[in-house]
């Protein structure tokens, strides 16, 4: 099974330009996460989708990021304009079934986008 | 509001040694809670998860416990390795209202360092 796919792994941009990451899910996962760590903290929840439409995006600046997840599949995640604190690595995960003993959801997690804003 | 404590923030052990991770949370309302390794330059990998209602969960060498009632929960790592060397992190998964499963809410992590 191919894992969750990131492009681009590095983007290095100065402050008040645009900025787009794109996340691949395993296939056949309805939920889709985007989640911003910055360095030295855990990762923090932007927003989570079920298919193609928004659960929760109460943690995601609006005024300047946005995101879409066009036929429930792919995702992007743009930024605009971008501050200097918003260098991070910007992960994306998906999820698709519930652990048998558990039930809880089990995410799967893409190896990242790292952003740094000069 | 849940908060997510791990101490301590790094660890540098010399190799075959036992060893714990500690992480404490505010809320004891929670669905679960998870320990996930992560490398650098890669995501996070899921260790272990342990339901609210249980107190432990084991896998090869790694055991994590949970007390909810005091908030906290340990990562027991027996026979450390260099392999073992990652930033480990602790994350509750809160109970909304009405008992459906809530976000994730991540501590800061602790990077271990197994020294051969």
């Amino acid at each position: 099974e191919a894992g969750v796919a990131q492009s681009p792994r590095y983007k290095i941009i100065e402050k008040r330009q645009s900025v787009a990451f794109w996340c691949n899910p395993i296939s056949g996962h309805a939920t889709l996460y985007w989640y911003q760590q910055i360095l030295g903290q855990g990762p923090k929840l932007l927003i989570q989708f079920q298919n193609n439409g928004v659960v929760d995006d109460s943690q995601l600046p609006k005024d300047r990021f946005s995101a879409e997840r066009l036929k429930g599949v792919d995702s992007t995640l743009k930024i605009q304009p971008a501050k200097l604190e918003d260098s991070a690595v910007y992960l994306c995960a998906s999820s698709s079934y519930r652990d048998r003993g558990s039930g809880a959801n089990v995410l799967t997690f893409g190896a990242g986008s790292r952003l740094t804003v000069l | 509001k849940q908060e997510v404590t791990q101490i301590p923030a790094a660890l540098s052990v010399p190799e075959g040694e036992n060893l714990v991770l500690n992480c404490s949370f505010t809320d004891s309302a929670i669905y679960n809670l998870q320990w996930f390794r992560q490398d650098p330059g890669k995501g996070l990998t899921s260790l272990l998860l342990i339901q609210s209602s249980q107190r432990e969960q084991t896998s090869g060498r790694l055991n994590a416990s949970l007390d909810k009632s005091s908030g906290r929960s340990t990562l027991y790592i027996a026979a450390s390795q260099p392999g073992d060397s990652a930033t480990y992190l602790c994350a509750v998964r809160r109970r909304n209202y009405g008992g459906s499963q809530g976000n994730l809410i991540f501590g800061k992590g602790t990077k271990l360092s197994v020294k051969p």
